[in-house]
Formats: structure tokens, sequence, C-alpha cells
């Protein structure tokens, strides 16, 4: 079945260096990749997202990076903030079946002042 | 605008009660689903459902139930709570189009004894 796997599973940072996230799928038929920023004791929300068509997005401080030849994608925060401190989930949806979104297994962010 | 509304927020059940989950959104969304969080593993999908009378499994799904007979509404069952099953359970929602936001309710924090 469809799986996604997420690296490092905790990351620690001063604060002003950058932050990268990496993320492989299995299932060649994926299409479109989010990325989730989850807060303590909050919901996952949607922080940026990319489609296969597109090799790289950027929002400000943060970009999604995507090979699709090698199945995997990246989040990229520049100029990290205490504030980014959270739990990021990347998500893959596949065009099989009814395009259900598989999650990884996340990344804790740690921004040190 | 509601979004995603998840009731109830905190719950403790006994090993072998039953109990219903409650999910509903006000966007008209086609796509409903639920996940369980649980620490070190991501939001594992539990099952997913495309539209009215329309559901399937996901990568966990012995213990649950679910059916989906308005496109509002998508409660979660338990039908025999099982230490297992302890965990915090997210709803959330999207338009069927594969290349679109999922959004997420605030989250049942369940806990089985």
């Amino acid at each position: 079945g469809e799986n996604v796997e997420q690296h490092p599973s905790t990351l620690s940072v001063q604060e002003g260096d950058s932050a990268v996230i990496k993320c492989t799928y299995s299932d060649s038929a994926s299409n479109y990749f989010p990325w989730y920023k989850q807060e303590l004791g909050k919901r996952p929300q949607l922080i940026i997202d990319i489609r296969s068509n597109v090799g790289e997005k950027k929002d400000q401080r943060i970009a999604v990076t995507l090979n699709k030849t090698a199945k995997h994608f990246s989040l990229h925060i520049t100029e990290t903030q205490p504030e980014d401190s959270a739990v990021y989930f990347c998500a893959a949806r596949s065009e099989r079946g009814y395009n259900k979104l598989i999650f990884g297994a996340g990344t804790r962010l740690a921004v040190h002042p | 605008n509601a979004g995603v509304t998840q009731t109830p927020k905190f719950q403790v059940l006994k090993t072998g009660q039953s109990m219903t989950l409650q999910c509903a959104q006000d966007m008209n969304h086609e796509y409903m689903s639920w996940y369980r969080q649980d620490p070190g593993m991501g939001l594992r999908l539990i099952h997913y459902s495309v539209g009215a009378g329309i559901t399937d499994q996901g990568e966990v799904p012995n213990g649950y139930n679910v059916s989906r007979s308005t496109t509002e509404d998508f409660p979660l069952r338990l039908l025999s709570a099982a230490p297992s099953q302890t965990s915090v359970y997210f709803c959330a929602s999207s338009y069927r189009d594969k290349n679109t936001e999922a959004f997420f309710g605030q989250g049942t924090r369940l806990t089985v004894v």
C-alpha cells in the first residue's frame, strides 16, 4: 500500500538557521504533496502544498521541492523563528482509488532563541 | 463558518464500552476522513468517504465502523473499546478534487481504561 516516510523525527535549530525536513513516498501515482504544521494541542493546518507538475514552490520563508523521479519531497524553512516550533507533517495523495491522503510520521522542530 | 466540528473533545471509556465520535462539516465537502494520532506515528488513516453512501478502509480500520448518510456528517463508531484505541482522533474534510486542502477538526482525545 501507500507509504510516506519522513525524516528526521526531531530537529533542533538555533533561531535564524534553516531547517530541512525530507519525505519519500512509495506510490508513483501520487501527485499532490501538502505540508501541515501542528502546534501543541491544536489541529494540523496546511502551510504549503505542491503538485506533481511543479518542481518547487515558495511562500515567504517556506519552500517545498519535489523530485518525482526519486519520489521524494522536502520542506525548507529559512530564517527560523521560535514560533516555527511545532510538529510538521508531510503527506501524499494518489490518483489511485479514492485519492487517500497518507501522512508521514511527523518531525518535531524546536527553534531555540 | 464553523468548518469541521468534532464532538466530544475529551472522552474516557472503559474497556468494552461502545461510543460514537461525531464529525460535521458545513463546507459542502465531498471527501471526509478519520485519522488517529499517536506519539511518533503521525496521522494514520482509519476510514474515509468520498460522498454520501460511500466509505472505504484506510490504514488502520480494525475496531472502527463508519457510515455516511449525509454530506455533512461522518461519525466514527467504536464497537468495543480497547486500551489500544487510546489516541487523539481527527476528522478531516476536503473537496473531492484531489489537489485541494484538507481541513481538520479540533480533535477528540480518547482514553480507554
